[in-house]
């Protein structure tokens, strides 16, 4: 199946301070990307959807500003959490599926981003 | 207002046993359901998609049935092992076909 690499796995950083998460698809190309929040026994929360050479679509509740994403190529989504605050602390997952057929309907997920903010 | 539930409950069930999962939804009509698993701080990984006419799907030892009368689709995992044991995510497509919307998942403990 298609494989997506998320990096960093695990980062810590202070509040007020921007940190950067990266997606690839490696061997697929990627038009749509999906960027997820997870606390712990909760589902996962659709954050936004990235598209590829345009704006991402964000979902009701998520600050655009505050959650800043890329896609500016077909295998490369990012997502920068500007000036993080203690409650940006969460586990972050990209997603993404391949561009045909069946295959459209399966998403295919990163191994997802620890955040801490102290 | 739209819902996906599955029994937040862990199930705890003895190895070689079937374990079955249940993900119930309302004000939904999906196209298709999906189920996942996720390990502790990983992404979940595809299993199993079931469309709307079909009524059940096998691979391996997994098998997924979808009631749309009932809204319901149960995943079943025969001859059950520890290595079974994550927490499996119920997803179907929010109608248009395009966003996937998950469930808060079901916790499965395989003993020994």
């Amino acid at each position: 199946g298609a494989v997506v690499s998320q990096h960093p796995s695990w980062v810590i950083c202070k509040s007020g301070t921007s940190v950067k998460i990266e997606c690839r698809s490696l061997d697929f190309q990627a038009t749509t990307m999906f960027w997820y929040r997870q606390f712990p026994k909760q589902s996962l929360m659709l954050m936004a959807t990235s598209n590829e050479g345009s704006k991402a679509t964000y979902e009701q509740g998520v600050e655009k500003d505050k959650f800043l994403i890329n896609h500016a190529s077909l295998t490369l989504s990012t997502l920068t959490v500007t000036s993080a605050h203690p409650e940006d602390s969460s586990f972050y997952i990209c997603s993404s599926s391949e561009d045909r057929g069946q295959a459209k309907n399966i998403q295919y997920f990163g191994a997802g981003t620890r955040l801490s903010v102290l | 207002s739209q819902k996906i539930e599955q029994n937040s409950e862990a199930l705890n069930i003895q190895e070689g046993k079937t374990a079955t999962l249940t993900c119930n939804y309302t004000n939904y009509s999906p196209a298709y359901l999906q189920w996942y698993r996720q390990d502790p701080g990983r992404g979940p990984v595809f299993l199993l998609l079931i469309r709307e006419n079909e009524k059940e799907k096998r691979k391996e030892r997994l098998k997924v049935t979808f009631d749309t009368t009932l809204k319901q689709s149960l995943f079943h995992i025969t001859a059950s092992q520890p290595a079974d044991s994550a927490t499996y995510l119920c997803a179907l497509d929010s109608g248009g076909g395009f966003k996937t919307i998950f469930g808060a998942g079901t916790r499965l403990f395989v003993k020994a």
